[in-house]
């Protein structure tokens, strides 16, 4: 079993749908909690991180952590074509800092 | 500011060849990471550097693969003889704080 699970998807949304976007994971250890954005044939590029539990917002992104059940999502409100991307959730631990554990990534489509 | 450089953005070449790939990070940055991307998976890291040091490479599969970051710069990764499962993106990514990795573009190599 990998350390951190990622819905597959792939998801299909319209326009101004709003989107959500899971993980869970295993590793107790892990307190940081990022969300990375992966359009076709680029490198992924950091959407969001969280330290521990909490929700953190960035305008129409959303990012929640939930220690306890092992389990983080991010949020896209009004979500736009141009979010059609893979997303990928990835965490760190203090004890291994700078390694992080990704998941396999949720592709989002957003139909005009 | 420019971002991770990588060259070449793709390769191709037959089993039993040898291939490398080069890496300049964001100038400052002290870390420096080399992933694999299989289609439809997240990176897996293969090794990490701190300035000049190889400091997790516990993924890197030693038999064939080769890193080096001279100067605790620019760095090359190298794979000597190329197998037909080593067809995937190697992603170079540089940082210099724990939860924020900047990705290059990535190297698309296909091993026939």
């Amino acid at each position: 079993q990998k350390e951190v699970e990622q819905d597959p998807g792939p998801l299909s949304v319209p326009e101004g749908a709003i989107v959500s976007l899971n993980c869970t994971y295993s590793n107790s250890a892990f307190q940081y909690f990022m969300w990375y954005r992966q359009y076709s044939r680029k490198g992924p590029e950091l959407l969001m991180y969280t330290y521990s539990s909490g929700n953190k917002e960035d305008g129409r992104f959303t990012a929640q952590v939930d220690k306890s059940s092992k389990y983080i999502s991010l949020f896209i409100r009004d979500s736009q074509p141009s979010d059609s991307a893979t997303y990928l959730c990835a965490m760190t631990s203090n004890t291994n800092a700078g390694k992080s554990t990704f998941g396999d990534g949720t592709t989002l489509t957003v139909k005009p | 500011e420019a971002g991770v450089v990588q060259s070449p953005r793709y390769k191709i070449i037959e089993k039993k060849q040898p291939v490398a790939f080069w890496c300049n990070p964001i100038s400052g940055h002290n870390t420096l990471y080399w992933y694999r991307q299989n289609l439809g998976q997240g990176p897996e890291l293969l090794i990490r550097y701190e300035n000049e040091e190889a400091v997790d490479d516990s993924q890197l599969p030693k038999d064939r693969f080769s890193a080096e970051r001279l100067k605790g710069v620019d760095s090359t990764l190298k794979i000597q003889p190329a197998e037909l499962g080593d067809s995937a993106v190697y992603l170079c990514a540089s940082s210099s704080s724990v939860d924020t990795q900047y990705f290059g573009p990535g190297t698309r190599l296909t091993v026939l």
